[in-house]
């Protein structure tokens, strides 16, 4: 089974400065796609950025990117030029890539326990 | 579009209650979901589906049963409500692997 685990429960940081938020996956699966979701206080889930898991170049979403160590297992995301609108509880997730009855990638989602990131003025 | 939607938005339960949470998606998705997110954890998945008729069971599936009678439509249905099942309750849908998730319900069981 597969197991997600983020082990920094809290993070701060200043406006406008860098922070890097940590995950690490368990699997023995080599096609996958890992996610990190922003959850702010509104409790939306709102998709920040995605990595197959294929690609070995990072993916990058403006002022986010990820560091993707497929051997290492693990999968931090980098906040660059951080604002007040980042502050929100953000989970790392990851999904087995498998197909099902309509060919499509089922899309079963295993989260980590969340990191709440606090962006300070 | 309205994407996924969900009612109610929040509801309180007496021990023993049943209720139906609605979830609802205009993107035409076959694939469905149920997730529960409980106080500063993240999501686990309750069950779901593939398409019409067809539904399957998930990581926390006891105490919840679902129907998928339409493409658009997935309702949970929680029998003999317990306070372990106060949580906040989220619907999803997917194509190509991109979830889209629903506001959530946040459901309170005392």
């Amino acid at each position: 089974a597969q197991t997600v685990t983020q082990s920094q429960p809290e993070m701060s940081v200043q406006e406008a400065e860098t922070v890097t938020l940590s995950c690490t996956y368990d699997t023995s699966e080599n096609n996958y796609y890992l996610f990190w979701y922003k959850q702010p206080p509104s409790r939306q889930m709102i998709l920040v950025i995605r990595q197959e898991a294929y690609k070995q170049q990072n993916a990058t979403e403006n002022r986010f990117s990820v560091n993707f160590q497929k051997a290492a297992k693990s999968f931090s995301l980098k906040i660059s030029d951080s604002q007040l609108g980042d502050t929100a509880m953000y989970f790392c997730a990851f999904m087995k890539h498998e197909t099902g009855v309509f060919s499509s990638n089922t899309g079963k989602l295993i989260f980590g326990q969340g990191t709440t990131l606090q962006v300070k003025p | 579009n309205a994407g996924v939607t969900q009612t109610p938005k929040f509801r309180i339960l007496k021990i023993g209650q049943s209720m139906t949470l609605q979830c609802t998606q205009d993107m035409n998705h076959n694939y469905m979901y149920w997730y529960r997110q409980d106080p500063g954890m993240g999501l686990k998945l309750i069950y779901y589906s593939v398409g019409a008729g067809i539904t399957d069971k998930g990581e926390v599936p006891n105490g919840y049963n679902v129907s998928r009678s339409t493409t658009e439509d997935f309702p949970l249905r929680l029998e003999l409500a317990a306070p372990s099942q106060t949580s906040v309750y989220f619907c999803a849908s997917t194509e190509r692997g991109e979830q889209y998730f629903g506001p959530g319900t946040r459901l309170t069981v005392t």
